[in-house]
């Protein structure tokens, strides 16, 4: 079965600082990767995903087979980053809506 | 554009007792899905569904039913509540069909207590 971890249950940088969130998995096959993004008093929500390799709110993730790791970076963190990030993997397009999450890195952006 | 949405928000039940969580979409999504997210957790899946009349377990469905009899609709089903399955509830629905389409939308969210 596939897993997804995220070693990093708190995360806490400075303004200007730069920023990586970590996330780990274990997968035999080619999954597909996401970062949902949970703000407070807001739903789960989409950040990115591997396969659009595109950066969203300064935010990229580059997914390495090698190192089977999709971690999360942005140069130059804000305080409106702060919230809460869920790595997560599909386990190939016949498993959609079968998402894995890790358990989750909460970030704070200090001023 | 409602999305999903999930109700009730919060809800307290007794031991035994059993309830139904109601999550509806109108994205028109085939895909839709029942998580549950304990503290210092992440979600993991408990049903899931393909399509209307099509459903299956998830990871930890033990406790829990659903049915699909139309695409927008997707409850839970709490058979007989335990303390164990206090928590918080999330519905996700994905157009699914090919890469481009497995996002998940998620909704709000159904906080539940059971004494």
């Amino acid at each position: 079965a596939q897993r997804v971890t995220q070693p990093e249950k708190l995360l806490s940088v400075f303004k200007g600082a730069p920023v990586e969130l970590k996330c780990n998995y274990s997968y035999s096959g080619s999954p597909e990767l996401f970062w949902y993004v949970q703000y407070s008093r807001q739903r789960l929500q989409l950040l990115l995903r591997h396969i659009s390799r595109e950066s969203i709110k300064g935010f990229t993730a580059d997914l390495n087979k090698g190192e089977t790791s999709f971690h999360l970076k942005k140069p130059f963190a804000q305080e409106e980053d702060s919230a809460m990030y869920y790595c997560a993997l599909i386990a190939g397009n016949t498993n959609a809506g079968k998402s894995t999450f890790g358990d989750g890195t909460t970030l704070t952006v200090k001023p | 554009n409602a999305g999903v949405t999930q109700t009730p928000k919060f809800q307290v039940l007794k031991t035994g007792q059993s309830m139904t969580l109601q999550c509806a979409q109108d994205m028109n999504h085939e895909y839709m899905s029942w998580y549950r997210q304990d503290p210092g957790m992440g979600l993991r899946l408990i049903h899931y569904s393909v399509g209307a009349g099509i459903t299956d377990q998830g990871e930890v469905p033990n406790g829990y039913n659903v049915s699909r009899s139309t695409t927008e609709d997707f409850p839970l089903r709490l058979l007989s509540a335990a303390p164990s399955q206090t928590s918080v509830y999330f519905c996700a629905s994905s157009q699914g069909g090919d890469l481009a389409k497995n996002i998940q939308y998620f909704g709000a969210g159904t906080r539940l207590s059971v004494l």
